[in-house]
């Protein structure tokens, strides 16, 4: 089973910032890794697929990158509406799917 | 638009069965793999189970492997998620989604998902 931990668990960013969020698998799994997004009460919603597509209906501030086993999603300038919970998603080995525990992005 | 709109979930004892729905609208159900995935109450993401476009292949994680069936019905463009043996640590929102992969190209990845249902599982 590919094991991912993602870093920090809880970012705390003041709005219009930089926020950077890491994910680190187990192993390789090449560009198969995804990122959602979820506010609360919401289900989560695809964010990044492949590393770095962006997923339909979110703006050019959100950007992932990494291969292998190393990955990162960088939000360029805080909005606020952008603070959430973001989970990395591995599909490159399965079954099974896995993900990671999350990093809690809230207001500084 | 694609929309994914879970069932059945409820208070139920220690030990007992649950049956999930997922009715689908939107897209051509029986052309899409669809998922299972959990959440429990103030945690992290947990993949449940994966059934193939045509039903003929199905995958669990051993958490729920011989207690858990995935299914569905093409007719009906449902799916569902049979849980039997309930344990306290089931307790979670159970969230539908659909593989964005085409017949045999599953991808594994998730995209959209349900609003999804809560499942409590408790004496």
């Amino acid at each position: 089973e590919i094991v991912m931990t993602q870093s920090p668990a809880t970012l705390s960013v003041s709005p219009g910032e930089r926020a950077t969020l890491s994910c680190r698998a187990s192993q390789n799994v090449t560009t198969n890794l995804a990122w959602y997004q979820q506010k609360p009460g919401q289900a989560p919603r695809l964010l990044i697929y492949g590393a770095s597509t962006r997923a339909t209906g979110f703006p050019a501030r959100f950007s992932g990158s990494g291969s292998g086993t190393e990955f990162t999603l960088t939000i360029s300038s805080l909005q606020s509406e952008d603070f959430a919970v973001y989970y990395c998603h591995q599909y490159h080995n399965w079954p099974p799917l896995t993900f990671g525990g999350g990093t809690k992005v809230e207001i500084k | 638009q694609v929309q994914l709109v879970e069932s059945g979930g409820g208070v139920v004892q220690p030990g007992r069965s649950l049956r999930l729905s997922c009715a689908a609208s939107g897209f051509i159900f029986s052309d899409y793999g669809m998922h299972w995935i959990r959440q429990a109450p103030g945690k992290g993401l947990e993949w449940v189970a994966i059934l193939s476009f045509d039903g003929s292949n199905k995958y669990y994680p051993d958490s729920v492997r011989g207690r858990f069936t995935i299914s569905r019905d093409n007719s009906e463009n449902t799916l569902y998620l049979q849980m039997n043996s309930l344990r306290a640590e089931d307790t979670a929102v159970y969230y539908c989604a659909k593989d964005p992969g085409y017949r045999s190209s599953w991808q594994g990845r998730f995209d959209p998902w349900g609003q999804g249902t809560l499942v409590t599982v408790s004496s």
